[in-house]
């Protein structure tokens, strides 16, 4: 099976800041990758799919990039409302792997 | 609006069973692919299971994660627009959220769009 691994595990970040963070998957993915952020006590909720497209509604300050192995998000400019737990998940095939997840705080 | 709401959660004794459901309203389920998908306390995410749509009434396909496959099922009745868990052999490591989630379209492959508010299943003696 396909392991996607997420760096870094936590982050602090000042509002403002531009906030990476990487997804490698063991093996080529094309672009069948997609990003979602988690509040606490909430349900996580779809920001990104196709490595690179935005939901719908999703905040422009949000993007992806990458193919095959390496994937990136970003957010351009950390807000207050951003803090929440981010991941990544494969599709392109059963097991449907998660990361393990990305908890952004604010400094 | 789209709307996933779970239930049948609840404390169950390690070796018992449990069927969770899950209500769809705004879409048909049979119509898009339909994953549960886990979160232990404190932990990731963990997808659990897959069950596809049935594009112009032609079959469907399961899959499981290998932690599940042989003890959990995962169906739908599409005229009650709902999709279960049948959880059986459940273990202390089953302990988690579970959420009810729709995919993106019909087939297996796809970015999860909908998810449900979830529903915590305890396994404890």
């Amino acid at each position: 099976d396909i392991q996607m691994t997420q760096s870094p595990s936590s982050l602090s970040a000042s509002v403002g800041d531009r906030v990476t963070i990487t997804c490698r998957a063991s093996q080529g993915i094309s672009n069948n990758l997609a990003w979602y952020q988690q509040k606490p006590g909430k349900a996580p909720k779809l920001l990104i799919y196709g490595a690179f497209t935005l939901q719908s509604g999703v905040p422009s300050r949000f993007s992806g990039s990458g193919s095959g192995t390496d994937f990136t998000l970003t957010i351009s400019s950390l807000q207050p409302e951003d803090v929440a737990t981010y991941y990544c998940q494969k599709y392109n095939s059963d097991p449907l792997t998660f990361g393990g997840g990305t908890k952004v705080e604010i400094k | 609006e789209v709307q996933l709401v779970e239930s049948g959660g609840g404390l169950e004794q390690p070796g018992g069973s449990r069927r969770l459901s899950c209500a769809a309203s705004g879409f048909t389920v049979s119509n898009y692919a339909m994953n549960w998908v886990r979160q232990a306390p404190g932990k990731g995410l963990e997808w659990v299971s897959i069950i596809s749509g049935s594009a112009y009434g032609i079959g469907y396909s399961t899959y499981y994660a290998d932690s599940v496959r042989g003890r959990f099922t995962i169906s739908r009745d599409n005229s009650k627009n709902t999709l279960y868990l049948q959880m059986n052999s459940l273990r202390a490591e089953d302990t988690a959220v579970y959420y009810c989630v729709r995919g993106y379209a019909s087939g297996s492959y796809n970015p999860l769009d909908y998810w449900g508010q979830g529903i915590l299943v305890t396994v404890s003696s």
